[in-house]
């Protein structure tokens, strides 16, 4: 059983779409993370979130903090190609807790 | 600066040999940690070091060693290669905390065990 769970686990969309993805736990977190992988590469964080609530932008990126700090979300403006990838959550536990991934794949 | 290095970056093994991934990280980083990725079960942590000479277990460690003799190399040894140890093994390095510092990742290593 995952401690994180993400949703959906392959998304697939043309340019141009907006999206979320999501990640969720019965868990409370002391901060999460996002990261994005992309093929035969290893992880890049793109944010930290830490304050119920909390909203952060990326550039056409937003990721949103539950107020309870047991969940996550990841929304995308405008998708572009260069946005394909795997997108994980990571929360803090005793020590960094990684979901399974959103497949995102955007085409032109 | 290379930032996290993995040597090698694909290995076959047979069921029952041993090997060893070397991770090298120049960031001078206290952290580093070894993770396994499968499908649909994402980053698994297997062992991680607070610092030079320290080692513990992740969530993972069944079948696995670690060693730290240097702050910059982290290695993880397999004695007697399963075939459920077939999986893509990550090293990352972190500036600190276990929990809630940016984690940077090497590129990986697959590993098959037949």
């Amino acid at each position: 059983t995952q401690l994180l769970e993400q949703s959906p686990q392959f998304l697939s969309i043309q340019e141009g779409e907006n999206l979320t993805v999501y990640c969720n736990s019965s868990s409370v977190f002391s901060s999460l993370q996002w990261y994005r992988q992309e093929p035969g590469e290893g992880p890049v964080l793109l944010v930290t979130v830490v304050t119920g609530g909390e909203v952060k932008k990326l550039k056409r990126l937003t990721f949103q903090f539950g107020d309870a700090r047991k969940d996550s979300s990841l929304h995308i403006t405008a998708a572009q190609p260069g946005d394909t990838g795997l997108y994980l959550c990571a929360g803090a536990f005793n020590d960094m807790r990684f979901g399974a991934g959103t497949r995102l794949t955007v085409k032109p | 600066n290379a930032g996290v290095t993995q040597t090698p970056k694909f290995r076959v093994l047979k069921t029952g040999q041993s090997m060893t991934l070397l991770c090298a990280q120049d960031m001078n980083h206290e952290y580093m940690y070894w993770y396994r990725q499968d499908p649909g079960m994402g980053l698994r942590l297997i062992h991680y070091s607070v610092g030079e000479g320290t080692t513990a277990k992740g969530e993972v460690p069944d079948g696995y060693n670690v060693s730290r003799l240097k702050k910059q190399n982290f290695l993880l040894g397999l004695e007697s290669a399963a075939p459920s140890q077939t999986s893509v093994y990550f090293c990352a390095s972190s500036y600190g905390g276990l929990a809630g510092g940016e984690q940077y990742f090497g590129p990986g290593t697959r590993l098959t065990v037949t």
